[in-house]
């Protein structure tokens, strides 16, 4: 499969832990994406990659939240002292920035539940 | 920030042609609309993109009318299988910046048999 992997798929933590989550995009994309997804609701943008620099984060993204994207390929999203609020679906994307549309392809989420 | 509108939810049958519509009165010279598709427990799919007048592809078609503050998804023939939301976005995603680009709720369509 080259689609847009992500691990784990399901976390379940404590309130206050933390929870780091990978993303590895399909091989040839420069653009990374990560959302976050309350049920019911359409998918936030919280940051953005080209290559390995963040070019954009949403102000959604507290100091507890920081995401890497170290090399270029794969992606990390730390939450720390996790909190109720943070329990939703995170999404990852990524397109090729010579695509004319800039199609972006998702991930399958990772769900996070903060007890 | 362009915002856009669209129903929250619609019911169809099998073999109908479903059109959703979305409005999107503040659209920019430099953005285009793309729909988005995605079942529950997955994430978005791409279906369509478009910066006026028609466009059609192997799943739907878009229609934007002269002025663009609105737009049409069309999908020809729905089967069981196209029960989902869909989402209508306004923004130059081409650049990559998703920053200001609002999902909104998305029209959740169910298809009966």
């Amino acid at each position: 499969d080259t689609g847009v992997s992500q691990d784990p798929r399901h976390k379940i933590t404590k309130r206050g832990q933390n929870v780091t989550f990978r993303c590895d995009p399909i091989s040839e994309h420069n653009r990374l994406y990560w959302y976050r997804q309350t049920l019911g609701q359409g998918p936030e943008f919280l940051t953005y990659f080209q290559n390995e620099a963040q070019l954009e984060k949403s102000r959604l993204l507290s100091d507890r939240f920081s995401a890497e994207r170290p090399k270029g390929s794969f992606s990390t999203l730390e939450i720390q002292r996790t909190e109720q609020g943070d329990s939703a679906m995170y999404l990852c994307a990524s397109s090729f920035s010579a695509s004319s549309s800039n199609e972006q392809f998702f991930g399958p989420g990772t769900r996070l539940t903060v007890l | 920030l362009a915002k856009t509108t669209q129903p929250i939810s619609m019911d169809s049958y099998e073999g109908q042609e479903v059109n959703i519509t979305c409005s999107h009165n503040n659209i920019a010279t430099n953005d285009y609309i793309t729909w988005y598709q995605q079942f529950p427990s997955q994430g978005p799919r791409f279906i369509i993109q478009g910066y006026k007048t028609k466009v059609t592809n192997e799943v739907a078609s878009l229609f934007i009318p002269a002025d663009r503050k609105s737009s049409t998804l069309s999908l020809p023939r729905v089967s069981l299988s196209d029960t989902a939301v869909y989402y209508c976005l306004v923004g130059d995603l081409r650049a990559g910046n998703n920053r200001k680009l609002i999902w909104g709720l998305g029209t959740s369509l169910a298809v009966n048999p």
